[in-house]
């Protein structure tokens, strides 16, 4: 398995450009999040998804859109890019339950900046 | 809403030497679970070790221990021969039992390991 994969690495964007943050995982989890970590913080929620076809926002929405089409993939869309929006973007993806670990499973990170 | 604290934003330890990272937290909820990350250079974020509430041991994965105190609200993690492989920033995760929802992160610990 290749668990949970993000492309790209690295991108630069300039102020008011648009694009996609892709995110693939091959575990079959029905739930998959989209977080933000700045320099020298933890990581923050923006959007997350319990199955296909339903999304639902996290603690820092703005400025960005999700789908989900499928089980196995998770896009985020960044519209109208800002400097505020430097950062590095983790994809994540869990299974929950009582007999399981209910840890989140994380992709290797997408380094964006805004310029 | 839940907080998760980790109060030292920087640690170092002798390699082969014992190191305790501290982590407090807040909640109202008496069912959740509670994570060790770890982000190495790499930015990979690594499951250390997960302890649920409902447990009353610790939990320990190899030179991994914890020593959670419920009433105190309180897990902090215990990485013993300490190994030069162990350098990394450590976050502290809080998520409640049952939610779809994301983890809470704290701000993280960064461990260096002198040789």
């Amino acid at each position: 398995n290749a668990g949970v994969t993000q492309t790209p690495k690295f991108r630069i964007l300039k102020i008011g450009q648009s694009m996609t943050l892709q995110c693939t995982q091959d575990m079959n989890h029905n739930y998959m999040y989209w977080y933000r970590q700045d320099p020298g913080m933890g990581l923050k929620l923006i959007y997350y998804s319990v199955g296909a076809g339903i999304t639902d926002k996290g603690e820092v929405p703005n400025g960005y859109n999700v789908s989900r089409s499928t089980t196995e993939d998770f896009p985020l869309r960044l519209e109208l890019a800002a400097p505020s929006q430097t950062s590095v973007y983790f994809c994540a993806s869990s299974q929950i339950g009582q007999y399981i670990g209910n840890e989140q499973f994380f992709g290797p990170g997408t380094r964006l900046t805004v310029l | 809403a839940q907080t998760v604290t980790q109060s030292q934003p920087e640690m170092s330890v002798q390699e082969a030497e014992t190191v305790t990272l501290s982590c407090t937290y807040d909640t109202s909820e008496s069912d959740y679970y509670l994570f060790w990350y770890k982000q190495p250079p790499s930015r990979q974020m690594i499951l250390v070790i997960r302890q649920e509430a409902y447990k009353q041991q610790n939990a320990t994965e190899n030179r991994f221990s914890v020593n959670f105190q419920k009433a105190a609200k309180s897990f902090s993690l215990k990485i013993s021969d300490s190994q030069l492989g162990d350098a990394a920033m450590y976050f502290c995760a809080y998520r409640r039992a049952g939610s779809a929802r994301q983890l809470t992160f704290g701000s993280g610990t960064q461990l260096t390991v002198l040789p």
